[in-house]
């Protein structure tokens, strides 16, 4: 089945820590997004790439850093300096060229211990 | 410009009731305008999508109408059932989807019997 990838589905970082999380999606789409999901906030941009090489800062790009080396995989960096890490992360996928909405992944927790 | 806003934050409703989801924008430039669904520890899922060139958009038991002139648009939910109970998020963007959405905060609905 094709999908949107996302692991791990819990992640615990240490203060001063830097942490990956993985998205990999398999149905062939070119833009890949990354989001922050707060209680009450919605969903805000962090990053976003539309083909390989090549990417954008979205609103609270600060803290956070992103790759896009091959069409299916958009991984996303958590640094040490982004001061209030925890939160919901959701990666989306879409065919672009306005064809179909976004595809989301199930997210990942990440909690500061 | 570039914010949705969304109301209201929470709703409640009886079962076989009406739910009603209100968003406003600003940017006259928006010609895309998708509403998502999620339950909680999942991804949202593209729920409706509508375009400005059109007043109202049907799908089952979810409409959504738009009015250009007020830049407002919302989402009906007729014959609310316990299993809509979830957020919904209303978004927006521009170049028929090209660009990244904008999300408003969400709305939590309730449906009980």
């Amino acid at each position: 089945d094709g999908g949107i990838t996302q692991s791990p589905k819990y992640l615990f970082r240490k203060e001063g820590q830097n942490v990956t999380l993985s998205c990999e999606q398999n149905l062939n789409h070119d833009a890949m997004y990354w989001y922050r999901q707060d209680p009450g906030q919605g969903l805000r941009l962090i990053y976003y790439s539309q083909i390989v090489n090549d990417f954008q800062k979205g609103d609270i790009a600060e803290g956070y850093s992103v790759s896009r080396e091959k069409k299916e995989s958009f991984p996303l960096t958590v640094t040490s300096a982004q001061k209030n890490p925890t939160a919901f992360y959701l990666c989306a996928s879409t065919l672009g060229q306005g064809l179909a909405g976004y595809t989301f992944g199930s997210g990942t927790r990440l909690t500061v211990v | 410009q570039q914010q949705v806003k969304q109301s209201p934050q929470s709703l409640i409703v009886q079962k076989g009731g009406i739910s009603i989801i209100n968003c406003a924008y600003e940017n006259t430039a928006f010609d895309y305008f998708p509403w998502y669904q999620q339950f909680p520890g999942k991804g949202p899922a593209l729920l409706i999508a509508i375009r400005p060139d059109v007043s109202e958009k049907k799908e089952g038991r979810f409409t959504i109408s738009f009015n250009k002139s007020a830049k407002q648009f919302s989402l009906h939910i007729m014959d609310s059932q316990p299993g809509d109970s979830a957020t919904y998020f209303c978004a927006a963007s521009l170049d028929s989807g090209n660009t990244p959405l904008v999300f408003g905060k969400g709305t939590r609905l309730s449906v009980i019997a």
